[in-house]
């Protein structure tokens, strides 16, 4: 198993340019969510989804969009990039059920927007 | 809603003494307590967790306690060795049914040989 895969690994934007990070995971994993980690910060919830076709807000969504179409994958969008938005980008995916479950992440992607 | 505060920001220790972070958490409903770490540029990866139901729980050299009365939970680790050097991050789940993690802010723990 691959386990949690995050592409692309590195990425430089300008500001106001869009894109989206990939993110997938072979696991059947019902949750995932999207992270950012800023220096002496921690890592911060940006969106999560609990099962395909659900989404919902952490704790820093704006200037980010997500969907789940299928369980596997799980992009985040940066719809018009801001230097704010520089940050190192982790996905992270868990079993679901009544219980928390540990969360598996990603290798990241660091993102500099200039 | 959920706010985890993690002390100390960084910590020095002698190679074999034993290090000790603590965490708060203000949600009385968490009820799931992970740890990870976090080597320079690697991804967080779980080292131990705890259940609301449980006090005290062992892994080796890791042990994680929990107090929910006072609302804290820490981290210890025994003889630690320069392998250990790493950021430590705690979380704490939220009250709802989403399995939302709030982390703390990391304790950058090094071990001087």
């Amino acid at each position: 198993n691959a386990g949690v895969t995050q592409t692309p690994k590195f990425q430089v934007l300008k500001t106001g340019q869009s894109m989206t990070l990939q993110c997938a995971q072979d696991m059947n994993h019902e949750y995932m969510s999207w992270y950012r980690q800023d220096p002496g910060m921690g890592l911060r919830l940006i969106h999560y989804s609990v099962g395909a076709g659900i989404t919902d807000q952490g704790e820093v969504p704006n200037g980010y969009n997500v969907s789940r179409s299928t369980t596997e994958d799980f992009p985040l969008r940066l719809l018009s990039a801001a230097p704010s938005q520089t940050s190192v980008y982790f996905c992270a995916s868990s079993y679901g059920g009544i219980s928390n479950q540990p969360q598996h992440f990603g290798d990241g992607t660091r993102l500099s927007i200039l | 809603g959920e706010n985890v505060e993690q002390h100390p920001s960084t910590l020095s220790v002698q190679e074999g003494d034993s290090a000790v972070i603590k965490c708060t958490y203000s949600d009385s409903a968490s009820n799931y307590f992970p740890w990870y770490k976090q080597e320079l540029g690697k991804r967080p990866q779980l080292i131990i967790d705890i259940r609301s139901n449980v006090g005290e729980k062992k892994d080796q050299r890791i042990a994680v306690t929990l107090n929910k009365t006072a609302k804290h939970f820490s981290l210890h680790i025994t003889e630690t060795q320069p392998e250990d050097s790493a950021v430590y991050f705690c979380a704490a789940s939220t009250a709802d049914s989403s399995y939302k993690l709030i982390f703390g802010s990391g304790t950058r723990l090094l071990v001087r040989p």
